[in-house]
């Protein structure tokens, strides 16, 4: 089974408006992180919000919100107010245990800020 | 400010080629260090775990001998492509991790290095 499950491929959202992009993840460890990423078209990997499973409340870092629901096992981003410099590749990813090191990355969702 | 930095961005070079590309925690040590490779429109693909002091851990089907790598610092990875041949052509991208490897940690990416081998 994957890991992670990002079920949209491409997404279209309207400058100003907000977006949700999907994401599932499938583990049996009790602790684990869960971590959002931006890529744009120039390749590096923008670190944008991470949510623990201890984390009762939902993450929040400005215009980047996630909606933890841990009995659905689902980690959505939500993004505010759409800048057309969100267009970008948006992976989620799970690392899994206390000490854990391996990541584990979604296929990732391509997100187009239309003006 | 970039937390890992990656060199060189970009390489062009002639088949049997063979290419270093270096991968530097700036302001914390890290133990481990991640290499990935990314086709086009497609998510990372791990390829090997560099470890400080000992041997990398390489993902099944990496080849060992093609893609070598050495951790000699607890701030410095590289990753060299030996002999490398068009289909070696890709984006290679290197992370960290900071701390001793606390599950909230995020992965550091560095900026990635296109390779392209004629």
């Amino acid at each position: 089974a994957q890991k992670i499950t990002q079920t949209q491929p491409g997404m279209f959202v309207q400058e100003k408006e907000a977006v949700t992009l999907d994401c599932t993840y499938d583990t049996s460890d009790q602790s684990y992180g869960l971590f959002w990423y931006k890529q744009p078209s120039s390749g590096e990997m923008i670190f944008l919000i991470y949510q623990g499973s201890y984390d009762e409340q939902n993450a929040t870092e400005g215009r980047y919100s996630l909606n933890f629901q841990k009995a659905r096992k689902s980690a959505n981003l939500v993004i505010s107010a759409s800048q057309l410099g969100d267009s970008a590749m948006y992976f989620c990813a799970m690392r899994e245990g206390l000490k854990g090191n391996q990541f584990y990355f979604g296929t990732g969702t391509s997100l187009t800020v239309i003006p | 400010g970039a937390v890992v930095s990656q060199h060189p961005s970009r390489v062009i070079c002639k088949s049997g080629t063979s290419v270093k590309i270096e991968c530097r925690s700036l302001d914390f040590q890290a133990t481990t260090m991640f290499w990935y490779r990314q086709f086009p429109k497609q998510s990372l693909m791990l390829m090997a775990t560099s470890n400080e002091g000992s041997k990398a851990t390489y993902e099944q089907g990496v080849e060992k001998d093609k893609f070598l790598i050495n951790h000699a610092s607890l701030t410095l990875s590289t990753l060299t492509v030996t002999s490398a041949h068009p289909e070696d052509s890709s984006f290679y991208i290197c992370s960290a991790i900071r701390g001793a490897g606390d599950s909230n940690q995020p992965q550091h990416f560095g900026d990635g290095t296109r390779l392209s081998i004629l």
